[in-house]
């Protein structure tokens, strides 16, 4: 089974920061990789499909990169929104799908 | 407007069944595969089955193998999760999930907003 992982689990971050997130998976899964954003009581929300294709409705200010095995999600001007917790997700063993552990985003 | 509406959750004692349902509306139902997303109270989102458009392709997590079945029925809109042997650590909001493929990816492009399963004596 294909494991992901994600770091940092938790950081604090001011409005108007550029944050990084890490998103590993435990072998190859070319570009099958997907983040969502969930705030405390909402459903999940998809940002980023196909490691880099932002979802319709999207801020341009989130973006995705990476294949393979090391992915990034990148929030370039932190926005008061954005404090959420976030998830990658792997579809490479469709119909089989793995979640990352989350990555919570805070203020500072 | 795209519109999953799950129902079905509760209260249940260990060991015993529930079956949950997810209504569809706004989209062509059968064009899709769905799939079932649980979190336990303050933790992560862990996926649990999904079920292809024609219900040909199936696939379960490990930790609920053997005891959940998914099932669809196109002519109503619904996807169901049949829970049997419920565990306390099967506690969790389930969410009902829609996928999409691109040419390069598959991800949830819509969510209901879940029903509350506490598997409790």
């Amino acid at each position: 089974d294909i494991q992901m992982t994600q770091s940092p689990s938790s950081l604090s971050a001011s409005v108007g920061d550029r944050v990084t997130i890490t998103c590993r998976a435990s072998q190859s899964i070319s570009s099958y990789l997907n983040w969502y954003q969930q705030k405390p009581g909402k459903a999940p929300k998809l940002l980023i499909y196909a490691a880099s294709s932002l979802q319709s409705g999207v801020p341009s200010r989130f973006s995705g990169n990476g294949s393979g095995t090391d992915f990034t999600l990148t929030i370039s001007s932190l926005q008061p929104e954005d404090f959420a917790t976030y998830y990658c997700q792997q579809s490479y063993s469709t119909p089989l799908f793995t979640f990352g552990p989350g990555t919570k985003v805070d203020i500072k | 407007e795209v519109q999953l509406l799950e129902s079905g959750g509760g209260l249940v004692q260990p060991g015993r069944s529930l079956r949950l349902s997810c209504a569809a509306s706004g989209f062509t139902f059968d064009d899709y595969a769905m799939h079932w997303v649980r979190q336990a109270p303050g933790k992560g989102l862990e996926w649990v089955s999904g079920i292809s458009w024609n219900s040909g392709s199936i696939g379960y997590a490990d930790s609920v193998k053997g005891r959940f079945t998914i099932s669809r029925d196109n002519a109503k809109n619904s996807l169901y999760l049949q829970m049997n042997s419920l565990r306390a650590e099967d506690t969790a909001l389930y969410y009902c999930a829609k996928d999409t493929c691109s040419s390069t990816s598959c991800y949830f492009d819509y969510w209901g907003q879940g029903t509350l399963v506490t598997v409790s004596s």
